[in-house]
């Protein structure tokens, strides 16, 4: 079965550090790929998408995720957060192009410090 | 600009009790409409997809129901909740030409649902 691996379940960071946030699925065809934010009190949002081309994408707020094909992951990146990134982080898989399925990691919780 | 509104936004029920939740898009057309769940500690788990008016399909067996009486409503049904339906339920729409699995989503707020 079809699944998504988010490895970090609670990131804790200081503002500036950098930020990767590994994610992993189980598919061996054409995937579609996204990873969605959900800041306090507000509602889930797309952060950004990978459907094809460029394995490196980049999102809103400075986020980018790469596409390792090889890898089966699509980890994303922030070279510097800030404390307005503090949110909860999910990753998100379709391998059906005639159904808006998609799969999503458990999520990871990250925490900035000020 | 396109909005999508979920209510209610909390819900206590008893065990055995009917559900209806609701789910409405304004600002599109003949949306794709989902709906997710969330229990605690885990990711969303998509429920029913819906890519026109009576169109559902469900993901998994379950004690839910779905239904879309009308091109931008979606409702999430149960004649008899139980203790395990407790989460939190997400709808989502989408749409877009090229098939509607590589169009993203857009999220409600949610619904917060606790079963005593």
């Amino acid at each position: 079965a079809q699944s998504v691996s988010q490895h970090n379940h609670h990131v804790i960071l200081s503002e500036a550090a950098s930020l990767e946030l590994g994610c992993n699925y189980s598919y061996g065809g054409t995937v579609n790929l996204f990873w969605y934010v959900q800041y306090p009190g507000q509602h889930l949002q797309l952060l950004l998408k990978y459907f094809s081309g460029d394995p490196l994408v980049k999102g809103i707020k400075g986020f980018e995720a790469e596409f390792i094909k090889s890898k089966f992951s699509f980890n994303l990146r922030k070279p510097s957060v800030q404390w307005s990134d503090t949110a909860e982080y999910f990753c998100a898989v379709n391998a059906s192009s005639n159904t808006g399925k998609l799969i999503f990691g458990q999520g990871t919780t990250l925490q900035v410090k000020p | 600009s396109q909005t999508i509104h979920q209510w209610p936004a909390t819900l206590v029920q008893p065990v055995g009790s009917p559900l209806s939740l609701e789910c409405t898009v304004e600002g599109t057309s003949n949306p794709n409409l989902y709906w997710y769940r969330q229990a605690a500690g885990r990711g969303l788990q998509l429920l029913f997809y819906s890519v026109g008016i009576g169109q559902i399909s469900s993901e998994v067996p379950q004690n839910l129901s779905a239904s879309r009486p009308q091109d931008r409503q979606f409702i999430l049904s149960s004649k008899k909740l139980l203790l395990s339906d407790s989460g939190f339920y997400l709808c989502a729409w989408s749409v877009g030409p090229g098939g509607i699995g590589n169009q993203p989503q857009h999220f409600g707020d949610g619904t917060r649902l606790s079963i005593l």
